[in-house]
């Protein structure tokens, strides 16, 4: 099982463009979730998603940013007309059903936004 | 609102003395706790859970209600403990899959 992964580990995207951030968790696990983590600060929730639904998107920005995790493929995480604020890591963690269940993470996609 | 704080941006100690990350936390409830790890260039990894109760890789970390607090200990630090460590606090109710974590410690062990 290779862990969850993440694509790619490091974009770069000029203001105004789109950033779309993929990943595909660890084989049977149906429950996705996106952190962001801002230079200096601890990873803050966005988002929960399970198949073909959004469960919980309260850590998301109103703007710009959606997610989904279709019922074939992995999950995307996708940011339009980036700023320079969204310039952060953001990880993906995985787990096999959701609440009390220990959430794997992937290593991260380093956006930088020039 | 739910708070984890780690007061210690940097620690650095020398290999064989014993350390501790302080992490101390705010929750209403009654919440779940976890130190994860980062190891340079790797991926973030949980370390221990507090219900749990167990050791791993040498280290504790003992949940205390009254101070809010479940530093992170280990009695020798070896040089592969040099790493990230991030605690991590998981409420319960309708939302006990959201973790909410420090701003981390960077811990340097020198030989």
């Amino acid at each position: 099982n290779a862990g969850v992964m993440q694509n790619p580990r490091h974009l770069v995207r000029r203001r105004g463009q789109e950033a779309r951030l993929r990943c595909s968790p660890m084989k049977g696990h149906s429950h996705v979730y996106w952190y962001r983590q801002l230079p200096e600060e601890g990873l803050k929730f966005m988002v929960y998603l399970q198949k073909e639904n959004i469960i919980d998107e309260s850590g998301m920005p109103k703007e710009r940013f959606s997610a989904e995790f279709p019922k074939e493929g992995p999950s995307i995480l996708r940011i339009q007309q980036v700023v320079r604020g969204d310039s952060a890591a953001y990880f993906c963690a995985s787990s096999p059903q959701g609440n009390e269940d220990e959430a794997f993470f992937g290593q991260g996609t380093r956006l930088t936004v020039v | 609102a739910q708070r984890v704080t780690q007061p210690e941006k940097l620690l650095s100690v020398f290999k064989g003395a014993p350390v501790e990350l302080k992490c101390n936390y705010s929750y209403s409830g009654s919440p779940e706790l976890f130190w994860y790890v980062q190891y340079s260039r790797q991926r973030l990894q949980l370390l221990l859970r507090h219900i749990s109760r167990e050791s791993i890789k040498g280290f504790t970390a003992d949940l205390n209600k009254g101070e809010t607090s479940f530093h992170l200990k280990k009695p020798f630090a070896q040089e592969e403990d040099s790493a990230m460590y991030y605690c991590a606090l998981r409420g319960g109710g309708g939302s006990n899959y959201k973790l909410t974590f420090g701003k981390g410690t960077l811990l340097t062990v020198n030989p």
